[in-house]
């Protein structure tokens, strides 16, 4: 089994409606994240958690809000999605390297979200 | 505004000769540096990373250089197989906690 997944893995929907992307996790990392890939823009930070409690902007918060229920769980929410959210959305989690900060990120396989 | 940069967006190979695979940053914060591989339909998957410490990282046929000074690192392959045609995405941190991701790299290894 996937150590990180992703539901759904592609979604169309319409301009407006609401959407959850969500991400499970079985590695036990406290650390979780998600970006957004867009063509000739890489992989860009839009929130991330270092635990239940503590959730924190990234790079393009705007238009997104995220609930980490769980530690293994970390959904993320367009509450009134426009076209140029379509892309490409990754989930991710990490461990701590031995300085205390994060090491590697393991990626989910990506959910592809295009709205109308 | 970008702080990591991958210049190339594609790159062409023969199996058995070196790939190399650059990234610019603009931030001298910076001190943790990545590469991850891409394959389509797959999240990216982590390769090889550096600390500012170092100038150079070895991990089998991957090795990572570092240049604090241009602010430049680079990602060499050799001997390049069919199988490390994929993106390659670098990223860096000066905080451990964000990291900043270039555009990505698409590398095809001819066999």
């Amino acid at each position: 089994d996937a150590d990180v997944t992703q539901t759904p893995r592609n979604r169309i929907t319409k301009t407006g409606k609401r959407i959850m992307l969500e991400c499970s996790q079985t590695k036990g990392h406290d650390r979780m994240y998600w970006y957004r890939q867009d063509p000739g823009l890489g992989l860009r930070l839009i929130y991330y958690s270092f635990d239940v409690k503590d959730i924190n902007k990234g790079e393009i918060s705007d238009g997104y809000s995220v609930s980490r229920q769980a530690q293994a769980k970390f959904s993320l929410s367009l509450e009134s999605a426009i076209p140029n959210q379509t892309a490409l959305y990754f989930c991710a989690t990490s461990d701590l390297n031995f300085n205390g900060l994060t090491d590697t990120q393991y990626f989910g396989p990506g959910t592809r979200l295009t709205v109308l | 505004d970008q702080q990591v940069k991958q210049n190339s967006p594609s790159l062409s190979v023969q199996e058995g000769r070196i790939s190399i695979l650059n990234c610019d940053y603009t931030n001298s914060m910076f001190d943790y540096f990545l590469w991850y591989k891409k394959y389509p339909a797959e999240g990216p998957t982590f390769l090889i990373s550096i600390s500012s410490i170092k100038d150079k990282n070895e991990d089998g046929r991957f090795t990572v250089f570092l240049n604090k000074s241009a602010k430049h690192l680079s990602l060499h392959i050799v001997p390049s197989q069919p199988g490390d045609s994929a993106v390659y995405f670098c990223a860096a941190s000066s905080t451990g906690n964000q990291f900043y991701f270039g555009t990505g790299t698409s590398l095809t290894v001819i066999p």
